[in-house]
């Protein structure tokens, strides 16, 4: 089984006080991923990386910034958190697809809900 | 860019009737659409999936549709139970080309016993 694990399932932070949010998954997938899901609001992705040191803005990147220094690990940092950054966060990984041949499945994180106060 | 618009945001149902959440998207080079079911407090998880080269796939209780003309594709549960309780999230994406998947909004299905 794929395992997707995130470093706390609840979080409650000050604002102004810089936050990271750990992301490690276990089957060697090239792909991971940075949602926020709020209510109404879907999945919104924040940021992703196909590859070690490589990451790419998603939708909403501002006031986030992410690092991957290792193939299995991805973190997410908040330099300064708001209230508004109050939210459900949940971390995803995949494949990269090869042609029609690999199709990219997402594996989730269990997610991890910061409370900015 | 992709834009998927899912509705209805939230259905309810009652055991054993059948419940239809429909997707739409914008781009025609999209073909994979995949379906997350999240229970509450649980993480997203793939469900049933259709690729562009087929109109509908079935598992069981769930079947989906693919209307590529059209753009629109499809959840169909049948028999619902309360186990199906949970927000289904439709997607779409191109693995070909800009392989990130789109997400709709998500839907709350609640099915009454």
């Amino acid at each position: 089984d794929v395992k997707v694990t995130q470093s706390s399932r609840y979080l409650v932070k000050r604002t102004g006080e810089k936050v990271f949010l750990e992301c490690v998954q276990d089957m060697d997938h090239e792909n991971m991923f940075w949602y926020r899901q709020d209510p109404g609001l879907g999945l919104r992705l924040i940021y992703f990386s196909y590859d070690v040191k490589m990451k790419e803005k998603g939708d909403i990147p501002e006031g986030y910034s992410v690092s991957r220094e290792k193939k299995e690990r991805f973190s997410l940092i908040l330099e300064s958190a708001s209230t508004n950054q109050t939210s459900m966060y949940l971390c995803a990984s995949s494949l990269i697809p090869q042609g029609l041949a690999r199709y990219n499945e997402q594996f989730f994180g269990p997610g991890t809900r910061l409370t900015v106060l | 860019g992709e834009n998927v618009e899912q509705h209805p945001s939230t259905l309810s149902v009652q055991e054993g009737d059948s419940a239809v959440i429909k997707c739409t998207y914008s781009d025609s080079a999209s073909n994979y659409f995949p379906w997350y079911k999240q229970e509450l407090g649980k993480r997203p998880q793939l469900i049933i999936d259709i690729r562009s080269n087929v109109g509908e796939k079935k598992d069981q209780r769930i079947a989906v549709t693919l209307n590529k003309t059209a753009k629109h594709f499809s959840l169909h549960i049948t028999e619902t139970q309360p186990e199906d309780s949970a927000v289904y999230f439709c997607a779409a994406s191109n693995p070909g080309g800009s392989y990130i998947p789109t997400f709709g909004r998500g839907t709350s299905l609640i099915v009454h016993p």
